[in-house]
């Protein structure tokens, strides 16, 4: 079964620095999203992207954030000068199509921001 | 925006015994409702999922029902195991492409065996 993935699997980074989390969706998916998930606490949405344009973001998702599709099939997400409240897992998700479809998530990118 | 409400945040049950999770939302024009199972650690997973025209769907121990007027859907899981022991998390997704799929806040299922 086609799946989401995500590397790293665990970053840990010093305050300030830049951060860059990969993800490839699953190959015929045309919505692209991430999530993250603080320590112990729900899921919360950050970006979806479709079209090659950011389509929404929350409110989480500030001057700091930034996504990507470089190529054919990996999409980043950047966070240009981390903080310790960045420290979540970020999970990337895809779906094949918007509303109604399902949505599939990567296994996450864990990062500690020191 | 939709906000979305889970009780309870921990259930304890017996092996054997069913568990119920219950969620409310607000958007009327909500229409995908997606159950997720987070074991420690890992990604959420799809557990099952109803749509806004469908009332109720069963996939072996796993059930879900949907009140559109009420706004609100449960998640029924019988006979339970100790390996049903998870976090779930109901979320919502409105109707349009854009809307993102909304959490709730989740809740920690103990299977007691």
């Amino acid at each position: 079964e086609p799946e989401v993935t995500q590397t790293p699997s665990h970053q840990v980074t010093q305050m300030g620095q830049e951060v860059i989390l990969r993800c490839v969706p699953i190959s015929n998916h045309l919505y692209f999203y991430w999530y993250r998930q603080i320590l112990g606490q729900k899921v919360e949405f950050l970006v979806s992207f479709y079209n090659n344009e950011i389509s929404e973001k929350s409110e989480i998702f500030d001057d700091q954030f930034s996504v990507e599709r470089p190529d054919g099939s990996n999409f980043t997400l950047k966070i240009r000068s981390t903080k310790l409240e960045d420290s979540a897992m970020y999970f990337c998700a895809s779906s094949e199509q918007g509303s109604g479809n399902t949505i599939y998530f990567g296994e996450g990118s864990w990062l500690t921001v020191v | 925006g939709e906000n979305v409400e889970q009780h309870p945040s921990t259930l304890s049950v017996q092996e054997g015994d069913s568990a119920v999770i219950k969620c409310t939302y607000s958007d009327s024009a909500s229409n995908y409702f997606p159950w997720y199972k987070q074991e420690l650690g890992k990604r959420p997973q799809l557990i099952i999922d109803i749509r806004s025209n469908v009332g109720e769907k069963k996939d072996q121990r796993i059930a879900v029902t949907l009140n559109k007027t009420a706004k609100h859907f449960s998640l029924h899981i019988t006979e339970t195991q100790p390996e049903d022991s998870a976090v779930y998390f109901c979320a919502v997704l409105g109707p349009s492409g854009n809307t993102p799929l909304v959490f709730g806040k989740g809740t920690r299922l103990s299977v007691i065996a």
